[in-house]
């Protein structure tokens, strides 16, 4: 069993859609909870980062953690076809980034 | 200021052959880690290096070293490359250990290595 496990979809939606993406994992250590973007050939950018459960919104974006469920989320409000993108969600034991690691990424499609 | 540049962008090798691939972090960046991201797969954690020192190491043979210069660039190196060694690889610095308020890391647009 994977440490991190996400859908690789693809996941197609109509533009303006809610985005629903999520990862579950085994590791009850994990602390930090990201969820990277990646545009095609290009490296991740972060997009949202929370510490232990809760949720946390920034402007159409919502990530939420469920600790006890060993889950998390991201909710992609208003989706554009700038979203168009592979998701990665990410988490770690300890601050700084150290030995992050990835799940396989939900690749998104905003249909316009 | 500048975001993490990677060198080369591509490359083919041989199996057999040995590769060195080059980072240079964020300015202010002095933790650098390496990233093997396969097709269709997520990133996969190599190691880490702090201070010139390896400080974490992920699930990969001895034939992946690396090295970090006063600079806090680094280096991948990949000796006796084998056929499942092409992908991407990526570096990705962050901020000094320490802070609680940062898990993020910066990212180059990585090297893709190809072995045929």
């Amino acid at each position: 069993q994977k440490e991190v496990e996400q859908d690789p979809g693809p996941l197609s939606v109509p533009e303006g859609a809610i985005v629903s993406l999520n990862c579950t994992y085994s590791n009850s250590a994990f602390q930090y909870f990201m969820w990277y973007r990646q545009y095609s050939r290009k490296g991740p950018e972060l997009l949202m980062y929370t510490y232990s459960s809760g949720n946390k919104e920034d402007g159409r974006f919502t990530a939420q953690v469920d600790k006890s469920s060993k889950y998390i989320s991201l909710f992609i409000r208003d989706s554009q076809p700038s979203d168009s993108a592979t998701y990665l969600c990410a988490m770690s034991r300890s601050a700084g980034g150290f030995k992050t690691i990835f799940g396989a990424g939900t690749r998104l499609f905003v249909k316009a | 200021e500048t975001g993490v540049t990677q060198s080369p962008t591509h490359l083919i090798k041989t199996r057999g052959q040995q590769v060195t691939l080059r980072c240079s972090s964020q300015s202010g960046h002095n933790t650098v880690s390496w990233y093997q991201q396969a097709l269709g797969q997520g990133p996969q954690f190599i190691f880490q290096y702090y201070r010139e020192e390896e400080n974490g190491r992920g699930n990969f043979p001895p034939r992946f070293s690396g090295l970090q210069f006063p600079n806090y660039s680094s280096e991948l190196n990949v000796n006796a490359l084998e056929l499942d060694d092409s992908a991407l690889y990526l570096c990705a610095s962050s901020l000094p250990q320490g802070n609680q308020n940062t898990g993020e890391l910066f990212f180059g647009e990585g090297s893709r290595l190809t072995v045929l």
